[in-house]
């Protein structure tokens, strides 16, 4: 089974801070995944990677792909109180025919 | 309405009793899959299925069930139901077409084992 470590696994902050969560394997992924989950719903896809290095911005969302593809990071500019969610990575390994690993999640609030 | 819904949304249960949670998809979505979700483990891979006749183990099969009934619908089922299977049940789809293997969740099933 592989592991993917998530931290922190909570988080609370002020509306305005900025706010970097964590995805970490000791085994490369294929690709990997940050998906947002709200209170009383699944989780929803925000972003996919796949080449190392990589980073892709979703308005205040910045993510990055490690250049040796082992982890990841979400950066968020300025949070806002509609951040607030459930964040949770999922990596594909190529050697478990690219089924989804997930991580434990990081859980935050952002306060007004 | 949702692509992908879940049966029932919640459910009170005794130890003992058969439970089957219910998922159907208008998604036309080949893959489908049960995750369990408890707080601070993230999301268990239950039961995965990539086509009718097609049934998987995931990492925490043991005591559940599945049945690929058609395409658009895939069932899973607590034989004889104990309280450490009280959590939060996920329906996931995917298209094998897709190269991000993007899953598209259904709203959850809250099971609480009594």
């Amino acid at each position: 089974t592989q592991l993917l470590e998530q931290s922190p696994q909570f988080l609370s902050i002020q509306e305005g801070e900025n706010l970097t969560v964590y995805c970490n394997s000791s085994s490369v992924f294929s690709s990997l995944q940050w998906y947002r989950q709200e209170p009383g719903e699944g989780p929803v896809l925000l972003v996919t990677v796949v080449t190392g290095g990589e980073v892709k911005k979703l308005k205040r969302l910045t993510f990055q792909f490690g250049d040796a593809r082992k982890d990841s990071s979400l950066h968020i500019t300025a949070a806002q109180p509609g951040d607030t969610g459930l964040y949770l990575c999922a990596g594909a390994y190529s050697n478990a025919g690219n089924m989804l690993t997930f991580g434990g999640g990081t859980r935050l609030m952002v306060k007004p | 309405d949702a692509d992908v819904t879940q049966t029932p949304r919640n459910r009170i249960t005794k130890t003992g009793k058969r439970i089957m949670l219910e998922c159907s998809q208008t998604k036309g979505h080949d893959r489908m899959y049960w995750y369990r979700q408890d707080p601070g483990l993230g999301l268990q891979l239950i039961y995965y299925s990539f086509d009718v006749k097609d049934i998987n183990k995931g990492e925490i099969s043991d005591g559940y069930s599945v049945s690929r009934q058609a395409q658009a619908k895939f069932s899973l089922s607590l034989e004889s139901a104990i309280p450490n299977q009280t959590a939060l049940y996920f329906c996931a789809t995917s298209d094998s077409g897709l190269s991000t293997g993007e899953l598209f969740f259904g709203e959850g099933s809250r099971l609480t084992v009594l």
